[in-house]
């Protein structure tokens, strides 16, 4: 398994960014990055992916060190909607799909 | 239109009973998974299928087998449930099966009682 490491929870106010991190110390050159979020009672949703510039969509950001050792997702807005579990995912081709879902970050957004 | 849909999203069932889900992905996709989460919300891979091939089978066991009948489809049918298997299956797709972003259903919440 590729290892993330994120922090088990996060707090936000509504309307403010959120910055939430991940390391992936062991990350390999062909590995890409991914964010996948899980809203209450539903299945995994894509968010964003990068391989080793920043990357911004619709949904959010994606900020990547230099030495691609650790990233950040970074919610412009946080709504009340973007109350999830947020996991960073390691992918190459190797891996045929497989994603590798840690304990991910929680992310509370208060009103 | 759902782009990945599951039945049924709810099943409750007696041990040592034999059960399927279905799954179906209108998105023209050549991959499709299923993921177990399970009490602790780990979210493991169970199998993937490319082409209606099989190319995960991910130690899961033969209790359990997938069914993919057209590139469409992909079931799941559990055999001799047990309390253990209790948990939301996720059926999932992508376009390949390399690193295309993944398309998840909505779950099914199997209880075995």
């Amino acid at each position: 398994d590729a290892k993330t490491t994120q922090p088990n929870s996060m707090e936000s106010n509504e309307e403010e960014p959120v910055h939430l991190p991940c390391n992936h110390s062991t990350i390999s050159g062909t590995d890409y990055i991914h964010w996948y979020r899980q809203l209450p009672s539903q299945g995994p949703e894509y968010v964003i992916h990068g391989l080793t510039s920043n990357v911004n969509n619709r949904m959010a950001s994606l900020a990547i060190a230099e030495d691609r050792k650790s990233s950040t997702l970074i919610l412009h807005r946080a709504t009340l909607r973007d109350a999830a579990v947020y996991y960073c995912i390691l992918r190459d081709v190797s891996t045929l799909g497989r994603l590798y879902f840690g304990r991910g970050t929680q992310l509370t957004v208060w009103p | 239109d759902t782009a990945v849909s599951q039945t049924p999203k709810y099943l409750v069932t007696q041990m040592g009973n034999d059960k399927s889900i279905k799954c179906e992905q209108n998105l023209g996709h050549d991959t499709m998974y299923w993921y177990k989460q399970d009490s602790k919300k780990f979210l493991k891979i169970m199998f993937s299928y490319n082409n209606k091939e099989l190319i995960i089978n991910e130690t899961v066991p033969n209790r359990f087998s997938p069914k993919s009948p057209d590139k469409a489809h992909l079931n799941l049918h559990i055999n001799s449930l047990e309390l253990g298997d209790s948990a939301v299956y996720f059926c999932a797709s992508s376009q390949d099966s390399a690193t295309a972003t993944i398309y998840f259903g909505e779950g099914s919440w199997l209880t075995v009682v």
